[in-house]
């Protein structure tokens, strides 16, 4: 079974410009959630989607969106980078209507914004 | 507001010797907590989890975890170090079973193991 597939795992951006990512889940998996690493801020938790509706978000501004669609493949996109946009964007998937009490998360995308 | 506060930002021991991760949450209800690894440019794999029941958790790669309610804590632990342990562990927080919606994560420990 393939695990949790995020691409490109590098991206480097100028300030000012759009980025999307992109995160393909396990085969079955209808959640999926979004995250963001930064060495200051550590781990922040961006949004979740499921069933191709965003069911929780955290508390990052409106440049930050995603969407799923109906193969529960989910992209976030970033309008108008900032330096500070510059992170790992880690995503992970989840089946929890299966029984499955486990969430995996892919090996995510480095983005660097110059 | 959940928080989980991991107060070692970096660990060394010796391999074979034994190791704990400390961990302490905040929560204001019943807490679905978690233990994370995670190595250099690679993403976060779990290591183990406690939604309810016995309090002394396994994990994978030998690894376990005692969520205590009165000191709100689930320090992690494994009894001897291999030197592919190095990386780094986090701890985290949530509300729900079988998804990593809303977790809190904590700052992580970075773990070196010496030969």
């Amino acid at each position: 079974k393939a695990g949790v597939t995020q691409t490109p795992r590098y991206l480097i951006k100028t300030r000012g410009q759009q980025v999307t990512l992109s995160c393909s889940p396990i085969s079955g998996h209808r959640s999926v959630s979004w995250y963001q690493q930064t060495p200051g801020q550590g781990l922040q938790f961006l949004f979740e989607y499921f069933s191709e509706t965003q069911r929780n978000k955290g508390n990052f501004p409106g440049r930050f969106s995603g969407r799923q669609f109906s193969n529960s493949r989910s992209e976030m996109n970033v309008s108008t980078l900032e330096l500070g946009d510059s992170a790992l964007y880690l995503c992970a998937s989840s089946d929890p209507q299966g029984g499955n009490t486990e969430a995996f998360f892919g090996q995510g995308t480095r983005l660097t914004v110059v | 507001a959940q928080s989980v506060t991991q107060p070692d930002i970096h660990i060394t021991v010796s391999e074979g010797a034994s190791l704990e991760l400390r961990c302490n949450y905040s929560y204001g209800a019943t807490p679905y907590l978690f233990w994370y690894v995670q190595s250099p440019g690679q993403g976060l794999q779990l290591l183990l989890k406690y939604f309810s029941g016995d309090t002394l958790v396994q994990g994978i790669k030998g690894f376990e975890a005692e969520f205590k309610r009165s000191q709100s804590s689930f320090n992690l632990r494994k009894p001897s170090v291999h030197w592919s342990d190095a990386a780094e562990y986090f701890c985290a927080v949530g509300a729900q079973a079988g998804t990593a919606s809303k977790l809190t994560f904590g700052t992580g420990t970075r773990l070196q193991v010496t030969l």
